[in-house]
């Protein structure tokens, strides 16, 4: 049981262009979300973060959006470079616990 | 990340052997998780330890598979008699705190069952 779910295996994005990566869960108790960039071959870096309570935090080229009713986040990289290709996995935390539960990661690629 | 320190980064062994994956968490950071990477997949939970404590090990296979993460030195996850679905990326991280806190992750130990 995939509860948390990314549909989108890759995406390309030209550079200087928005990229949009998508992420859905089926779990409504989960009240932190994350996503981690992954280079291959190195472990999974932090980018950014956020808390049920809130719909959208930004971070420099980096924003994520959260819909609770839908259960659905969104990553926006803006604008996007050749640097951000990677597979980005997003991550939900369950209430009260610890454990991440990952997507399985979208591949971007940032075309120069 | 790069204060998460997981060696060795690459490991092969032979079926029947044992691997033992070492993870010296961030300074300061008193949790470590293990996590695995089969191909094609995401991330997985195995174990949840705190110093001298495994707190959740619901993601360790029942079999073969143990992890201890000792008052001195590095946590440590043991398999034992290695078969080939145990190749895969193990990867540990550290946080300061519980729930509601990033975790940095190590750059992983790939294991190799031939």
């Amino acid at each position: 049981d995939q509860q948390v779910k990314q549909n989108s295996p890759s995406l390309s994005v030209q550079e200087g262009r928005i990229s949009i990566l998508n992420c859905d869960y089926t779990n409504s108790m989960f009240d932190y979300f994350l996503w981690y960039k992954k280079y291959p071959a190195e472990g999974p870096t932090f980018l950014i973060s956020i808390s049920s309570i809130k719909d959208k935090n930004e971070d420099g080229r980096f924003t994520v959006f959260l819909n609770k009713s839908a259960k659905h986040l969104s990553l926006h990289i803006v604008p996007s470079q050749p640097g951000d290709s990677a597979v980005y996995f997003c991550a939900a935390v369950l209430s009260g616990t610890y454990k991440y539960i990952f997507g399985t990661g979208t591949r971007l690629k940032v075309l120069a | 990340n790069a204060g998460v320190m997981q060696n060795p980064r690459h490991l092969v062994r032979r079926r029947g052997q044992e691997a033992r994956l070492r993870c010296s968490p961030m300074k300061g950071h008193s949790h470590v998780y293990w996590y695995r990477q089969l191909p094609e997949e995401g991330l997985k939970f195995m174990v949840y330890l705190q110093k001298e404590n495994i707190i959740d090990e619901s993601g360790m296979p029942k079999e073969r598979f143990s992890a201890e993460f000792p008052k001195e030195g590095p946590s440590i996850l043991r398999i034992q008699q290695v078969v080939r679905g145990d190749s895969a990326a193990y990867f540990c991280a550290s946080s300061p705190n519980r729930a509601g806190t990033e975790a940095f992750f190590g750059q992983g130990t790939r294991l190799t069952v031939v």
